[in-house]
């Protein structure tokens, strides 16, 4: 099963402020990578596909880079309602995997 | 636009069969290269992958589950099914179905999900 570890564990941040998100696998994914958001209550919502991809409506703030074992998610310039845990996810290999997600909160 | 709709019991008793039916609009659950998936998330705690089934009815489970999991079409009615066998209280999580697509034989994530739907597991 690959492993996908995401730091920091919790980011504390102002509005305005640039927030970059690590995802590290243990062993290569290729691009086979996702991003998501999840805000308290509700689901999911896909945010970066194939590392670096983004997702129908999301904003350009929203960027992924990466490939094999090491990805990074940035927010360029972070607004009220980016504040919110996110997890990636790969599909390289069964079974997929999520990272146990990072907290982006306000400082 | 395609949405998903979980249904099913909020509470089943320990040693009992979990079964939750995802209800599609806008897609069809046999068709468009889709991989039907349930994903869970136990209270306060990250995702875990259950398994899909694909338009063609093939099926891949998380090994972790695969012994107490079966995932099938209902075709006439659109939907998609999730039971887990023999529940213990582990397995209380909100319960997601998501659509897992490949355009132009290009993965696209996970999208859409479901509002997501809590089973407790409680005697």
């Amino acid at each position: 099963e690959i492993v996908l570890t995401q730091s920091p564990v919790t980011l504390s941040l102002s509005p305005g402020e640039r927030a970059t998100l690590s995802c590290r696998a243990s062993q290569s994914v290729s691009t086979f990578l996702a991003w998501y958001q999840q805000k308290p209550g509700q689901a999911p919502r896909l945010l970066i596909y194939h590392a670096s991809n983004r997702a129908p409506g999301i904003p350009a703030r929203f960027s992924g880079s990466g490939s094999e074992t090491d990805f990074s998610l940035t927010i360029s310039s972070l607004e009220p309602e980016d504040f919110a845990v996110y997890y990636c996810q790969q599909r390289s290999n069964w079974p997929f995997t999520f990272g146990p997600g990072t907290k982006v909160d306000i400082k | 636009q395609v949405v998903l709709q979980e249904s099913g019991p909020g509470l089943v008793k320990p040693s009992e069969t979990l079964s939750l039916t995802c209800t599609v609009s806008g897609a069809s659950v046999t068709s468009g290269y889709n991989y039907w998936t349930w994903i869970r998330q136990p209270p306060g705690k990250g995702l875990e992958w259950i398994g899909y089934i694909f338009d063609s009815g093939s099926t891949k489970y998380n090994p972790s589950l695969e012994s107490r999991v079966t995932i099938s079409h209902d075709t006439p009615n659109n939907r998609f099914s999730l039971n887990l066998r023999s529940v213990t209280p582990a397995d209380t999580a909100v319960y997601y179905c998501a659509r897992e697509a490949w355009y132009s034989s290009t993965w696209r994530g996970f999208d859409p999900w479901g509002q997501g739907t809590l089973v407790t597991v409680s005697s």
